[in-house]
């Protein structure tokens, strides 16, 4: 079975900062990854998945990006964060590169911007 | 149009109660796949459950039972004889075979038991 590994799992930040999250899978080889944001109020929004390295697919239109630099690790970044980017980010793995198999989500980043 | 709905944004019981979390689902697709997920306090997302529309086969896992009605659109998920440690928002989620395979998740039911 995969694990699912982010970090950090807080994180306080002033407006206009920069972000990098990232997220690492064990236990399997060519996932499909997904970041999503939960805001309070908990729908979940997908912001981006990617299908294998250096493939991104962005869902929402912001001032986030995502990187995939090697085939288990997954990195949300911004350049300049602004307060409605707060929230809680989950990364989602599915084992083997199917849409249609179970995302596995990791224990998720909090990330609060003042 | 694709669509989860949980009309129930809030369940209260009391422990050793049954519960029922209801999911209804729109979709145009033949093929697709249901979810339920667990999300305690400490909010990590965990999964239950997976069914495909082909499978109408009701499933238990110990205290947990989920009911998959076609005729519905339905995806019901029954606690059994509740207790303290399933207090969490539960998920129900669809994801299609088709072109748009991404998750399209309902705004989820809080459920408090209470001791």
């Amino acid at each position: 079975s995969q694990t699912i590994h982010q970090w950090p799992a807080t994180l306080v930040q002033p407006v206009g900062s920069p972000l990098s999250l990232e997220c690492t899978v064990e236990g399997t080889s060519n996932p499909n990854l997904y970041w999503y944001r939960q805001a309070a109020g908990r729908g979940l929004q997908l912001l981006f998945y990617s299908v294998g390295i250096g493939q991104i697919s962005s869902e929402v239109p912001q001032n986030l990006s995502a990187s995939r630099p090697q085939d288990r690790q997954f990195i949300l970044s911004s350049k300049k964060l602004l307060l409605s980017d707060s929230g809680f980010y989950l990364c989602a793995s599915t084992s083997g590169g199917s849409f249609t198999n179970t995302q596995y989500f990791g224990p998720g980043t909090r990330l609060t911007v003042l | 149009a694709q669509k989860v709905t949980q009309a129930q944004t809030e369940i209260s019981v009391v422990e050793k109660e049954d519960v029922t979390l209801d999911c209804v689902y729109e979709t145009r697709d033949t093929t697709y796949y249901l979810f339920w997920y667990k999300q305690p306090p400490s909010g990590e997302l965990v999964f239950l459950i997976r069914r495909n529309s082909f499978d109408e086969q009701n499933e238990i896992s110990g205290r947990y039972s989920w009911n998959f009605q076609k005729s519905t659109s339905s995806f019901n998920f029954t606690i059994t004889a509740s207790q303290v440690v399933d207090s969490a928002v539960y998920f129900c989620a669809l994801l299609n075979a088709g072109n748009n395979r991404k998750l399209i998740w309902g705004l989820g039911t809080s459920l408090a038991v209470n001791p």
